[in-house]
């Protein structure tokens, strides 16, 4: 079955201890992104990858790295995790870009305390 | 002003019914339009997309764009309570980045039986 696999789906941690939110595709896509859902304010993209070690800023990028070795796998990472990042992520993935849409995985709600 | 601003709702249909959601985009050289449905809890879920002007049929949705306007709707024929969702309308903003990809803040829509 085509996917976006996130995980974990649900986390709990504590200001600053570090953390990484893992996203794999098995439909071979180039583009590959990160956003982020706050009530209110819609999807915002984080980082996005077009392709293995080519990665760049979307709208809020702040507090957050990305990392794309392989073509599969884009993991989100927080060095140092604030309340303020609190929210919902969602990976997702795509053939050709925005231009056809994206394939989004299932989800990860954080919460830091 | 928002790039992609929608009605944040909620709205509310008959079973039925037609649906009408609506978005508006600022930036008159985007070129591809998007609507997903996320149901609550869930990811969102590509159902429409559009890139000329006029309507785009695909069973009980149609998604109609008008350019001249910067506007951009989806109609829901013969509502079903299945169809009480956010839908969320995405716009590639720039012709110029594959990536660049902005959603509204989504409209929710409940279809009571």
């Amino acid at each position: 079955e085509a996917q976006v696999t996130q995980n974990p789906r649900y986390l709990i941690t504590v200001t600053g201890k570090k953390l990484t939110v893992t996203c794999s595709q098995n439909m071979n896509h180039e583009y590959m992104s990160w956003y982020r859902q706050d009530p209110g304010l819609g999807l915002r993209q984080i980082y996005y990858s077009m392709n293995v070690e080519v990665t760049d800023k979307g709208d809020v990028p702040e507090g957050y790295k990305v990392s794309r070795k392989e073509k599969r796998n884009f993991p989100l990472i927080l060095e140092s995790p604030s309340p303020n990042q609190t929210s919902l992520y969602f990976c997702a993935s795509s053939v050709t870009g925005a231009r056809y849409g994206y394939t989004f995985g299932s989800g990860t709600r954080l919460t830091v305390v | 002003q928002k790039e992609v601003e929608q009605n944040s709702g909620p709205l509310s249909v008959p079973e039925g019914a037609i649906a009408s959601l609506n978005c508006t985009y600022s930036d008159r050289g985007s070129q591809s339009f998007f609507w997903y449905r996320q149901y609550s809890g869930k990811s969102p879920e590509l159902i429409m997309f559009i890139y000329s002007n006029g309507d785009k049929e695909d069973g009980r949705f149609t998604a109609q764009l008008n350019k001249a306007s910067q506007y951009v709707s989806l109609l829901i024929r013969d509502s079903q309570p299945s169809d009480s969702a956010t839908y969320l309308c995405a716009v590639n903003i720039s012709p110029y980045n594959n990536n660049d990809m902005r959603f509204g803040a989504g409209t929710r829509l409940t279809v009571k039986p």
